[in-house]
């Protein structure tokens, strides 16, 4: 079965960048059928995808337009697990924010969530 | 973007019904939308995928339908732990979107 462990900060400045990182247990980072995806929820934007990190023989990335120039998600092989940076956060970017593991656009397994603030 | 767009936004019923939801998406995205649930202060949990296949363990009350730019989730005969938040998602290309929800309350 399939686990994802979220972990990082409840509470961000604004300014500063916001760090999840996702633990993946049960399957593997670098496994052909599957993406990585971080996905956020808030009242006011309901679900919003962020993006997604998969291996097809090299490692791919793909980030939604309204985040595209603040995001970074990168696998890390070694600990199987992958992470969200989001630069310059704003109040606008709190939210509970999940990993999930997708296959063929569907996703099956998600996080915990972390609900992460952006508040001085 | 692929924009969908949920309706009703809230629906109220009783045990027993039949409900039906609809997606209908801003451009033909063939059958690359999925439905899912969320309680409160969970995860959405994955009930159809490709417009129509049941998700192993999802319960047979819960069907999908459409292709194109119409889609319909119908829940058969709710039942009370079918009270919840409903989402739809299209997969035909990224980003993903989902639309705004449907949340089924008790009448």
């Amino acid at each position: 079965q399939v686990q994802l462990q979220q972990s990082g900060p409840r509470l961000v400045k604004p300014s500063q960048t916001l760090s999840l990182t996702c633990a993946i247990s049960g399957d593997s980072v670098s496994r052909n059928s599957a993406a990585w995806n971080w996905i956020r929820q808030s009242p006011s934007r309901g679900l919003e995808w962020l993006g997604r990190t998969y291996y097809r023989s090299k490692w791919y990335n793909d980030y939604a337009v309204s985040v595209k120039s603040r995001i970074t998600i990168n696998p890390d092989t070694s600990k199987n697990q992958f992470s969200l940076q989001l630069n310059s956060v704003t109040p606008e970017d709190t939210a509970v924010y999940y990993c999930a593991r997708e296959g063929s656009g569907s996703v099956l397994f998600w996080g915990q969530g972390t609900l992460v603030t952006v508040s001085s | 973007d692929v924009q969908v767009t949920q309706s009703p936004s809230s629906l109220s019923a009783s045990v027993g019904d039949r409900v039906t939801i609809t997606c209908r998406a801003r451009q033909s995205i063939s059958t690359y939308l999925n439905w899912y649930q969320q309680k409160p202060g969970k995860a959405p949990n994955l009930l159809i995928y490709a417009a129509s296949t049941l998700q192993s363990g999802v319960p047979s009350r819960f069907s999908g339908s459409g292709s194109g730019t119409d889609f319909t989730l119908t829940i058969s005969s709710l039942q009370p732990e079918d009270f919840a938040t409903y989402y739809c998602q299209q997969s035909y290309n990224t980003p993903f979107t989902f639309g705004q929800g449907t949340k089924l309350e008790i009448k």
